[in-house]
């Protein structure tokens, strides 16, 4: 009941176009999704985060949309760029009880010119 | 203002012995946890530190152990290792740990490879 599935492994998205990156849960404990984004020899860094009392969020290029009956999640990418090219990671967490990630498998994305 | 710092950076240890890393957190930074990043399982929660008391432990066995000092810099120890122990160990730093429905960010360090030979 931790898991979060993500898909797709990897994605190969021309630049300027929009990348999609898929969630899903099934602990309904959780209550905080955040989105990682990881260059190689770095540690993940926090992107976009979202709760689920809301549908969307956006910042900037990225969007997160949020469904929470179907308990999904998604990450957008708008008008992708080469610079874009890491491995994402969706997360989820339950801001009551613990600081503890529980994190989807990872998404290597890249973005060709 | 500095990240989180892990060192070392590198590490190549053999089967059977035991590994030590160890973790600086962003000054003002009091919870530290702990995640092993593999190509197979991906990231996985080890644990996290609050003020010198583990507050949270993942599905690890009893082999891997931490601990946190008074100045919330944190060690994580591996002992009997094994192949299977090879991996990204990550580090990461938040000002408090989370409760009553605030979450508190987790900045994390460029991790410690542990090559198990």
């Amino acid at each position: 009941q931790q898991q979060v599935k993500q898909s797709p492994q990897s994605l190969i998205v021309q630049k300027g176009g929009i990348s999609i990156i898929n969630c899903a849960y099934e602990n309904t404990a959780f209550d905080y999704f955040p989105w990682y984004q990881q260059f190689p020899g770095k540690g993940p860094a926090l992107l976009i985060a979202i709760r689920p009392d809301v549908s969307e969020k956006k910042e900037g290029r990225f969007t997160i949309s949020f469904n929470k009956s179907a308990k999904q999640f998604s990450l957008h990418i708008m008008d992708s760029q080469p610079g874009d090219s890491a491995t994402y990671f969706c997360a989820a967490t339950n801001t009551g009880t613990a600081s503890k990630l529980t994190f989807g498998t990872g998404t290597r994305l890249q973005v060709t010119l | 203002k500095a990240g989180v710092t892990q060192t070392p950076r590198y590490l190549i240890k053999t089967r059977g012995q035991q590994v030590t890393l160890s973790c600086s957190p962003i000054s003002g930074h009091r919870s530290v946890s702990w995640y092993q990043q593999t190509p197979g399982q991906g990231l996985q929660f080890l644990f996290e530190y609050f003020s010198e008391t583990q507050r949270n432990k993942g599905n690890f066995p009893g082999r891997f152990s931490g601990r946190q000092f008074s100045n919330s810099r944190s060690e994580m120890n591996v002992s009997t290792l094994e192949l299977g122990d090879s991996a990204l160990y990550l580090c990461a730093s938040s000002l408090r740990p989370d409760r009553g429905g605030t979450y508190n960010e987790q900045f994390f360090g460029p991790g410690t490879r542990l090559t198990v030979l």
